[in-house]
Parts: structure tokens; C-alpha cells; sequence
């Protein structure tokens, strides 16, 4: 089974909207981590927020955690159109191993 | 810049090849891992190593092999391929502290078995 499961699978906005994707995770973790992948390419690590954190920022990202829910958000703000991509949370599933969901697609149209 | 290539972005090999994927990290990360990703099941863990001549099975090993004899390589073995090994391979490497910095994936290999 996925440990990160994101939500919704599929996202398509204008640019200049905000993109908001969500992932619930099973286990408890120490951190839970945000990829993006362009397409047919590798995975690119975006942001890592601890689980003694609520909230993080890194540019136009925005990442909350709320660990009584096992759950995290990816916020996009003012998004363009090279942000299409999907995107993917993962945690730490057992020492040195990561779990990754099955990603956003996220399309941003000019 | 830091970086993981593989050798290859396409390819396409006959059912019943062996097939060599081979992977180079250049980040003296110890751990190296190879996942396979399809559309609609994310990235699956296939093996991964966290030493020279170490490794340990994903979550779906069947099929594949491993071997890591120089710690900045990791070469994923199809012993016989077949049609349903037709996926994206990605490789990723990470330093000890996976849980402060993550993985550096290298940009795929897309293999298609005719």
C-alpha cells in the first residue's frame, strides 16, 4: 500500500491561481518530504518539513503538516505555467528508505 | 553540480535479454536505490544498497537483480525481460541523513520490452 497517498490526482488551473495538493501518510514519521517531476524526467527534491513543524516556506511553496492527521498540503501560490509537473510526498518508511505516493498532475494553463 | 546519471534515457530491448541499467552518483552518497514507476502506482521500490557489495530488497524484487561493486555505482539486472518490465526505471541516491536531505534522483530510463 502507498504510505503517501496525494489528492487529487489531477489539478488544472490558469496561470496566476494557487495550486493546493494534499497527501496522507499511514506510520509516524520524522519528516515528510515534497518531489516534482517534469515529465519523463527524474524526480527533484522541492522541501523537507519536520514533524515538529506546522508550517514551512521556500519561495512560492507553502507546506503545512498536521501529524494528529497524518496529513500534508502543498501550497502554490501565483503559479505559472512552468510549474506544470506532477508532484509527490514522501516519508521515511524504515531507515534510509522512502515511500512515495502515486504524485498530482498538476497543469497550469497560459 | 552534484548529480546522478544513468546511461541511458530510452531503451528498447527483445523479451528474454538481459538487460543492464547502470546508474553513477557522484555525491560519494552511500546509499543507491532503483525504483520503477507506472502510471497510476508512483515509484515502487525495486532494491536498494547501503554499502559496497550490500543490498536489500524492495517491495517488488521479482525479476530484477543488483550489484554494487564500486560505491558510486549501482546497476539494476533484468535476467530475462519480459513485457510487463516495460516502465520507467529511476535511480536515486542519498547521503546517510536521508531524513534531513532526501534523494537525488538521476532523470530515468525509459526501457520498453518488445
Amino acid at each position: 500500500s502507498q504510505q503517501g497517498e496525494e489528492d487529487p490526482q489531477a489539478l488544472s488551473i490558469q496561470e496566476g491561481e494557487n495550486a493546493t495538493m494534499n497527501c496522507s501518510y499511514k506510520t509516524s514519521i520524522n519528516n515528510l518530504q515534497w518531489y516534482r517531476q517534469n515529465s519523463g524526467r527524474g524526480l527533484v527534491h522541492l522541501i523537507l518539513i519536520r514533524s515538529n513543524e506546522r508550517e514551512k516556506h521556500s519561495g512560492r511553496l507553502r507546506v503545512t503538516l498536521d501529524t494528529s492527521k497524518k496529513s500534508s498540503s502543498l501550497l502554490i501560490t501565483a503559479s505559472r505555467a512552468a510549474d506544470t509537473a506532477s508532484y509527490f510526498c514522501a516519508t521515511v518508511v524504515r531507515i534510509f528508505v522512502m515511500r512515495f505516493g502515486a504524485g498530482t498532475r498538476l497543469t497550469v494553463k497560459p | 553540480d552534484v548529480k546522478v546519471t544513468q546511461s541511458s534515457r530510452y531503451l528498447v530491448k527483445r523479451t528474454g535479454e538481459k538487460v543492464f541499467l547502470e546508474c553513477v552518483q557522484d555525491m560519494d552518497h552511500e546509499n543507491m536505490f532503483w525504483y520503477r514507476q507506472d502510471p497510476g502506482l508512483g515509484l515502487r521500490l525495486i532494491y536498494f544498497s547501503y554499502d559496497v557489495k550490500m543490498k536489500e530488497k524492495g517491495d517488488i524484487p521479482e525479476g530484477y537483480s543488483v550489484s554494487r561493486e564500486k560505491k558510486e555505482r549501482f546497476s539494476l539486472i533484468l535476467e530475462s525481460a519480459s513485457t510487463n518490465q516495460t516502465s520507467m526505471y529511476l535511480c536515486a541516491s542519498s547521503g546517510r541523513t536521508v531524513q534531513n536531505y532526501g534523494y537525488t534522483f538521476g532523470s530515468g530510463t525509459r526501457l520498453t520490452v518488445v
